[in-house]
């Protein structure tokens, strides 16, 4: 069966201070991969999506990154963060092609002081 | 520009009764539409979907309404229990690499 990781559960982090949360999938190959970010009292808002390795789509112009590095691996980055970045961070994962779900992680809450 | 939306921020219903959760679209492109539970802290786990061939979809509890002349779709929970109080989401797929756009939420809270 298929798992996602998402790490750290929680992160406190100064204004203007890097970032890099991680996600990976396990049990299976080529995933697209999400990452979303809801806001306090706020949707999901997908921040960028990927189909395949190095392939990276950024939906909104924001501060931040995203990478792909290997196959069912997900990073988000930022070289400095902003108060404005704080929220809950999801990653999620999909079979490639025709309609299918998404399946979530279990989210990074961001708090930035 | 909210494509997806969810005009009812929260909703109490009584345990055994039913749950009408209701979403409404802007974008006809919209082809596949799913619903989603949110527990706090936690991501949200997929519940139900339909495409837009279809305009009813029941998996047990959970039967999915979709009326395409008036981009709205619903989800009905019967009988509701409160192990259903949570956040639900209605999401779109838009075709492009199962991407899905996201309402706002609605926090539903059975009451014993």
């Amino acid at each position: 069966s298929q798992t996602i990781h998402q790490w750290p559960a929680t992160l406190v982090q100064p204004v203007g201070s890097p970032l890099s949360l991680e996600c990976t999938v396990e049990g299976t190959s080529n995933p697209n991969l999400y990452w979303y970010r809801q806001a306090a009292g706020r949707g999901l808002q997908l921040l960028f999506y990927s189909v395949g390795i190095g392939q990276i789509s950024s939906e909104v112009p924001q501060n931040l990154s995203a990478s792909r590095p290997q196959d069912r691996q997900f990073i988000l980055s930022s070289k400095k963060l902003l108060l404005s970045d704080s929220g809950f961070y999801l990653c999620a994962w999909s079979i490639s092609g025709g309609y299918n779900e998404q399946f979530f992680g279990p989210g990074t809450r961001l708090t930035v002081l | 520009d909210q494509q997806v939306k969810q005009n009812s921020p929260s909703l109490s219903v009584q345990e055994g009764r039913i749950s009408i959760l209701n979403c409404d679209y802007t974008n006809s492109m919209f082809d596949y539409f799913l619903w989603y539970k949110k527990y706090p802290a936690e991501g949200p786990t997929f519940l139900i979907s339909i495409s837009s061939i279809k305009d009813k979809n029941e998996d047990g509890r959970f039967t999915v309404f979709l009326n395409k002349s008036a981009k709205h779709l619903s989800l009905h929970i019967v009988p509701s229990q409160p192990g259903d109080s949570a956040v639900y989401f209605c999401a779109a797929h838009t075709g492009t690499a199962s991407k899905l756009t996201f309402g706002t939420g609605t926090r539903l809270q059975v009451t014993l």
